[in-house]
């Protein structure tokens, strides 16, 4: 089945420690997007990939880091720098970057906690 | 400044009834398009229905409309004959058309719970 997958579902991590939330699709499609979810509040946008070995700073992109080797990856690193990063993470990804109908389509998510 | 708003934190329904969720929006922009995804408790975003600014009709997917008042600024989501299933948070969102990428914005979404 064509879909996104995040793994893992839960992450556990310490105060000081990076870590890397996994992205995947199948979907063959160009543009993929990083969402951060805060309790009772929309999506904000982290960061977000046109085109493989290209990515740009959303709106709350401090204390995070990506990477587009490969056009069916798009992880998120969680610095240490992250000031308060417990929070769901939702990936998203779209057919063709910049056309104006297309649709974003979002993986099940992965959950930080921070203790 | 682009913006969604959504005022109702909380919505009741009894199940086969229809309801309404409300969205409204604000951007200067003429061309936009605007979303609603749906949220259960898992926490997958699941994409509902879709309406174009320049579209002429309201648009459907089965048993979700949206009714769009461009004069208003609205979108509302319209559910008819809701099930138990519908239960879930409900997310409109809308993006401009005319910038390079598709940046969404979000509203706080209302929580739809559909009893027996």
């Amino acid at each position: 089945d064509g879909g996104i997958t995040q793994s893992p579902k839960y992450l556990f991590r310490k105060e000081g420690q990076n870590v890397t939330l996994s992205c995947e699709q199948n979907l063959n499609h160009d543009a993929m997007y990083w969402y951060r979810q805060d309790p009772g509040q929309g999506l904000r946008l982290i960061y977000y990939s046109q085109i493989v070995n290209d990515f740009q700073k959303g709106d709350i992109a401090e204390g995070y880091s990506v990477s587009r080797e490969k056009k069916e990856s798009f992880p998120l690193t969680v610095t240490s720098a992250q000031k308060n990063p417990t929070a769901f993470y939702l990936c998203a990804s779209s057919g063709v970057a910049g056309l104006s109908t297309d649709t974003q389509y979002f993986g099940p998510g992965t959950r930080l906690t921070v203790l | 400044a682009q913006k969604i708003t959504q005022t109702q934190p909380g919505m009741f329904v009894q199940e086969k009834e229809a309801v309404t969720l409300d969205c409204t929006y604000d951007t200067s922009d003429p061309s936009y398009g605007l979303f609603w995804y749906k949220q259960p408790s898992s926490g997958e975003m699941i994409f509902l229905i879709y309406q174009g600014s320049y579209d002429q009709q309201n648009a459907t997917e089965g048993r979700y409309s949206l009714n769009f008042q461009k004069a208003r600024k609205s979108a509302n989501l319209v559910i008819s004959a809701s099930q138990l299933g519908d239960s879930a948070m409900y997310f409109c969102a809308m993006r401009l058309m005319n910038t390079g990428f598709q940046k969404l914005v979000f509203g706080t979404g209302t929580r739809l719970l559909v009893s027996p």
